[in-house]
């Protein structure tokens, strides 16, 4: 147990469904990361939070919609997805060196 | 560009045994840090252990080191005593770019597969 949940573990859903991934870390951390892991391809980062504020978008289409109300909660909102969005979506968040890590939620669009 | 290397993609290592997982990197900022994360089949990524570029001495954590020979721009890890809980992926990573008070980009290599032999 790092300290991030994360919810759903697993979703299964439709290309014209609508669903939300959440994370929540209980570090008191101000930074918190949304993290694509797609089969045999690397960690790619998708957004980066500092104190609620988006810092960064690794280019990432549209049909993914992040929301970052506090330091303690980070949404992915999912809509529209293709089956190459199929993957393991992580969430992280840090304040120093190290970055803590959820469990992830194992998505696969249908 | 930063990147990270780790050139197997596969290993075997018996019980008990000591192994080393290797990972090179390319940077061009004199800051940085590496990190290696354990990721089981459960899909959790587990933080293993940090070095700073600036850090004298090699990082440890219980059976973990790293490796840190900078000159050659590597940090591999060894594991020593392996277990068999110890079969998993594992990720070497690099942090560059700060984005902020506590926040910053980690690029990810693409894993070693390390499984532990009875």
């Amino acid at each position: 147990e790092t300290g991030v949940t994360q919810t759903p573990r697993h979703l299964v859903m439709g290309m014209t469904n609508k669903k939300s991934l959440k994370c929540e870390q209980h570090l008191g951390h101000n930074a918190m990361y949304w993290y694509k892991q797609s089969a045999k391809k690397p960690l790619e980062l998708m957004f980066v939070y500092n104190f609620k504020e988006q810092t960064e978008n690794n280019s990432v289409p549209s049909r993914f919609s992040p929301e970052c109300p506090n330091s303690s909660h980070l949404f992915l909102h999912l809509h529209t997805l293709q089956p190459e969005d199929s993957a393991l979506y992580l969430c992280a968040s840090s304040q120093g060196d190290e970055q803590y890590f959820g469990p992830g939620t194992r998505l696969t669009v249908t | 560009a930063q990147k990270i290397t780790q050139t197997q993609p596969g290993m075997f290592v018996q019980e008990k045994e000591a192994v080393t997982l290797d990972c090179t990197y390319d940077t061009s900022d004199p800051s940085y840090g590496l990190f290696w994360y354990k990721q089981p089949s459960s899909g959790e990524m587990i933080f293993l252990i940090y070095q700073g570029s600036y850090d004298q001495q090699n990082a440890t954590e219980g059976r973990y080191s790293l490796n840190f020979q900078k000159a050659r721009k590597s940090a591999n890890l060894v594991i020593s005593a392996s277990q068999l809980g110890d079969s998993a992926m594992y990720f070497c990573a690099m942090r560059v770019v700060y984005s902020g008070a506590g926040s910053y980009q980690l690029t990810f290599g693409k894993g070693t597969k390390l499984s532990v032999i009875p």
